[in-house]
């Protein structure tokens, strides 16, 4: 099945560690998005790819970085984590950025939640 | 900018009870609105998509519907099943300042427990 996958499910990283999550599509969609979700709160969008065109929300930190080396791969990396990172971390994909249909529409991986010590 | 509230946060219901779940946005220009189911420490599922034109759309047992003019959504959830426990989320796209970029904004969602 097409689907969004995210590795790891769980990370733990220390204050201060450089960490990278990982996310990979089968569905050849060409947007790929990073949100943060942080406990009941709704998902904030840090930034999205169009094709290989990067898109930073104003308000996401220097501290997160992402890169796209192919349509397939999305990366999000946080180059000194804080406590305050500590989050479910959601990686989707659309076709288009404003899709039409639901099997154009966003999908989501399955999340990593980021535990920070 | 567009903000996508959802009240209650918290609802709880008997199995098999007929409910709605309300969601309002302030700006009514938006492209669609998404309808996420999210169960506890997974990701989300979409669940329904309706674009801006249209009115409702069905899936089984639920039913979103989409008024634009007064920035409202409804999911109807009929015959409700204790495997309908989660947090269900809104999400509008709109646009994005004066180009074609445009953004999906989420509410923080309603977490249904439906008691056996």
């Amino acid at each position: 099945d097409a689907m969004v996958i995210q590795n790891p499910r769980y990370q733990v990283t220390q204050f201060g560690k450089p960490v990278t999550l990982s996310c990979s599509q089968t569905l050849n969609h060409n947007v790929m998005y990073w949100y943060q979700q942080k406990s009941s709160q709704a998902p904030k969008l840090l930034f999205h790819y169009y094709d290989k065109d990067f898109n930073n929300e104003a308000d996401t930190p220097d501290n997160f970085q992402s890169r796209r080396p192919n349509t397939s791969f999305c990366f999000l990396d946080i180059r000194s984590p804080g406590l305050g990172d500590a989050a479910m971390y959601l990686c989707a994909t659309s076709r288009g950025r404003t899709p039409r249909t639901a099997t154009d529409g966003y999908t989501f991986g399955s999340g990593t939640r980021l535990t920070v010590v | 900018k567009q903000e996508v509230t959802q009240i209650p946060a918290a609802l709880s219901v008997p199995e098999g009870e007929n409910l709605v779940l309300n969601c309002s946005f302030t700006d009514s220009a938006i492209y669609n609105l998404q309808w996420f189911r999210q169960d506890p420490g997974k990701g989300l599922t979409s669940l329904l998509l309706i674009q801006s034109s249209q009115r409702e759309q069905t899936s089984g047992r639920l039913n979103a519907s989409l008024d634009k003019s007064s920035g409202r959504s409804t999911l109807y959830i009929a015959a409700s099943q204790p495997g309908d426990s989660a947090t269900y989320l809104c999400a509008v796209r709109s646009r994005v300042g004066g180009g074609a970029n445009s953004k999906l904004t989420f509410g923080k969602g309603i977490t249904l427990s439906v008691r056996p």
